[in-house]
């Protein structure tokens, strides 16, 4: 059973280029959250997907930011004019969710995406 | 503002010792508290979820308490392994389903 896959691991790009950052979830897990992490802060939530909707948009910290799925399973987080304070590290989780938001139920984190923006 | 702080936030242990480290989060509100551990180069993996005051965890050597009414939870590893070494970071979640993160407890095993 394969777990969260991120790709790439690693993305270095040049300020003002778009950047787009991929997670394949756990097969039959509906729920599917964004977060990254910068250096020294806690994980900072983005976005959250039920299905192919995403109710709680409200980590998202620009407009320059969109995150969508398809077919209940992939999803793409993609960052528009990159700036250097998107440096920081990507992650991907999913959980089978009950209808509650995380609850207690268990994520299951990918390895992550470390964004570095020249 | 919601604010989850975890301390310390780095800690060195020798080998073999006992070790344990604190998460303080909002005493209102209250859903559940989760615990992960996050190896370098590896994703995060979940250690404990815990709902209840006085709820007690142990997983192997690693352990966890729970105290809602005052807002913390304790972690401890008993014995110190090198594979221990890692990142621990709680998650609290109250009952708006607001889930909010503490920067982590940087963990280092020296042998």
């Amino acid at each position: 059973g394969a777990g969260v896959s991120q790709s790439p691991s690693n993305k270095v790009t040049e300020k003002g280029k778009d950047v787009e950052l991929r997670c394949d979830p756990i097969s039959g897990h509906t729920a599917l959250y964004w977060y990254r992490q910068s250096l020294g802060q806690g994980l900072e939530f983005l976005i959250y997907f039920q299905g192919n909707s995403a109710p709680d948009k409200s980590g998202l910290p620009s407009d320059r930011f969109s995150a969508e799925r398809t077919g209940g399973s992939v999803s793409t987080l993609t960052i528009q004019r990159t700036q250097q304070e998107d440096s920081a590290v990507y992650l991907c989780a999913s959980t089978v969710s009950s209808g509650v938001r995380l609850g207690t139920d268990t994520q299951y984190f990918g390895p992550g995406t470390r964004l570095t923006v020249l | 503002i919601l604010n989850v702080e975890q301390s310390p936030q780095s800690l060195h242990v020798q080998e073999g010792d006992s070790t344990n480290f604190t998460c303080s989060f909002p005493s209102s509100n209250f859903y559940a508290l989760h615990w992960y551990r996050w190896e370098t180069a590896k994703s995060p993996e979940a250690l404990f979820v815990m709902t209840l005051n006085g709820d007690e965890k142990k997983k192997g050597r690693i352990s966890a308490t729970l105290n809602t009414k005052e807002g913390y939870s304790y972690l401890y590893i008993k014995g110190s392994q090198p594979e221990d070494s890692a990142t621990y970071l709680c998650a609290f979640m109250d009952s708006n389903y607001q889930l909010i993160w503490g920067a982590g407890t940087k963990l280092i095993i020296k042998p």
